[in-house]
């Protein structure tokens, strides 16, 4: 079957230190792939995406890699602020299109 | 740019009352989705449109759910009657293409307590 899981549910990092937050998936035939920010209160926000030909993309303090040979995904945030405390979450498509969610990983930064 | 509107923000009702969510999605998507998620399952897809056409409901738990989509700028989630077992935050999202290659951009929710 399909399944999206994350390496650990919580993440404690410094302010200003870079955080790395991963996510492991297991159909091979995904070829998309989401990372979304959940704020208390809030919807999950759209922060960048990568499509399987690529490994890399960067964009405002924020990169993804795709290692599409062990199914895995990370989310890089450069110089972590108070305010990127949230959970975070992986999604990717699955084999009917639609998008199927990771457990999210809530990451906190200690000032 | 407006993004996609939810209301409620919080509906707290007595179960076997009727419950009716509501969302406007981003002018100009053609996929509508409403997700539901709670802490133990996490976010889960109810049912999605295209073009204000149900597509995929088979994530709807059981015929008290309903959801229509009469035009493109508007659709709604009903539960009719509502159980305590339905207190969740529910979602709406819209976005371009089914899942394939573009984002679903979500709203901010609507917390619903059955008591």
């Amino acid at each position: 079957g399909e399944s999206v899981g994350l390496h650990l549910p919580t993440l404690s990092v410094q302010e200003g230190d870079n955080s790395i937050i991963n996510c492991a998936y297991s159909n091979s035939a995904s070829d998309y792939f989401i990372w979304y920010k959940q704020e208390s209160g809030k919807g999950p926000q759209f922060i960048i995406d990568i499509r399987s030909n690529m490994d890399k993309r960067q964009g405002q303090r924020v990169t993804v890699l795709l290692n599409k040979t062990v199914k895995h995904l990370s989310l890089q945030i450069a110089a972590t602020q108070p305010g990127d405390s949230a959970v975070y979450f992986c999604a990717l498509n699955g084999n009917t299109g639609k998008l199927i969610f990771g457990q999210g990983t809530t990451l906190q930064v200690k000032p | 740019d407006a993004g996609v509107i939810q209301s409620p923000r919080h509906e707290v009702t007595e179960m076997g009352q009727e419950v009716t969510l509501r969302c406007k999605p981003i002018s100009g998507h053609d996929y509508l989705f409403w997700y539901r998620q709670t802490m133990m399952r996490g976010l889960e897809l109810l049912i999605y449109f295209n073009n204000n056409v149900p597509i995929d409901d088979s994530g709807m738990p059981e015929d008290r759910f309903s959801a229509k989509m009469p035009n493109a700028s508007f659709s709604t989630l009903k539960i009719q009657p509502s159980e305590p077992r339905d207190s969740a935050v529910y979602f709406c999202a819209s976005s371009l293409a089914s899942g394939r290659n573009q984002p679903q951009h979500f709203g901010d929710g609507t917390r619903l307590s059955i008591l």
